[in-house]
């Protein structure tokens, strides 16, 4: 089965700050694909990022950058020189290869993140 | 390309009327999910469907809720009779299965307030 933990809940940093949010998965596949989403007090959810289980490359796009490590089951996301309008709750998701399960998702509690001016 | 359309984006009713939740599905994409999301629950998947046949079904709440998927292009959720526990925000995603993609982009959501 599987998991995805984003154990921060919450987290309040000043606006220009370095922040980053954990991701830990659990799957037995070997091949997989990890998500980012963001969902701003709007409401809507936000696609940001995705990675296969074959790429460990690091991504960095803009003030936001990811860190894949396999060893660890992990794909953390760091914004840095955080804004207020970087204000959400980020979720982390995790889906199986394979065409029987047709792209289904497994998602995060969320963590929400606050930044403060 | 237009993303995916949910509507009503509000719905308020009172408890026992029956709820229906419309999707459009981002064209020419194959398979399509309902989502609830909640403050104690947080996002929870509902069903899914692949080419317009539901494939999991598992996390429909109960007998009062149903999903149908006529065509490639529209998707029902419907709930009836509701009650005030099914007061949450409802999201749609859609997504093109294939080797190398999967990525799910979701509707604006309906926000369902059950009186």
């Amino acid at each position: 089965a599987q998991k995805v933990t984003q154990a921060q809940t919450e987290i309040s940093v000043v606006e220009k700050e370095d922040v980053t949010l954990d991701c830990v998965y659990e799957t037995r596949d070997t091949t997989y694909y990890l998500f980012w989403y963001k969902q701003p007090p709007s409401g809507e959810l936000v696609f940001l990022i995705r990675r296969n289980s074959f790429d460990e490359q690091n991504e960095i796009s803009g003030r936001y950058s990811w860190n894949f490590q396999k060893s660890t089951s992990s794909f953390n996301f760091t914004i840095t020189a955080s804004q207020v309008v970087d204000s959400a709750v980020y979720f982390c998701a995790l889906s199986e290869a394979g065409w029987t399960n047709a792209g289904k998702s497994t998602f995060g509690d969320g963590t929400t993140l606050t930044v403060k001016p | 390309d237009a993303g995916v359309i949910q509507s009503p984006r509000h719905e308020v009713t009172e408890m026992g009327q029956e709820v229906t939740l419309r999707c459009k599905p981002i064209s020419g994409h194959n398979s399509l999910f309902w989502y609830r999301q909640t403050m104690m629950r947080g996002l929870e998947l509902l069903i899914y469907f692949n080419n317009n046949v539901p494939i999991d079904d598992s996390g429909m709440p109960e007998d009062r809720f149903s999903a149908k998927m006529p065509n490639a292009s529209f998707s029902t959720l419907k709930i009836q009779p509701s009650e005030p526990r099914d007061s949450a925000v409802y999201f749609c995603a859609s997504s093109l299965v294939r080797v190398d993609t999967d990525t799910q982009y979701f509707g604006p959501g309906t926000r369902l307030t059950v009186l």
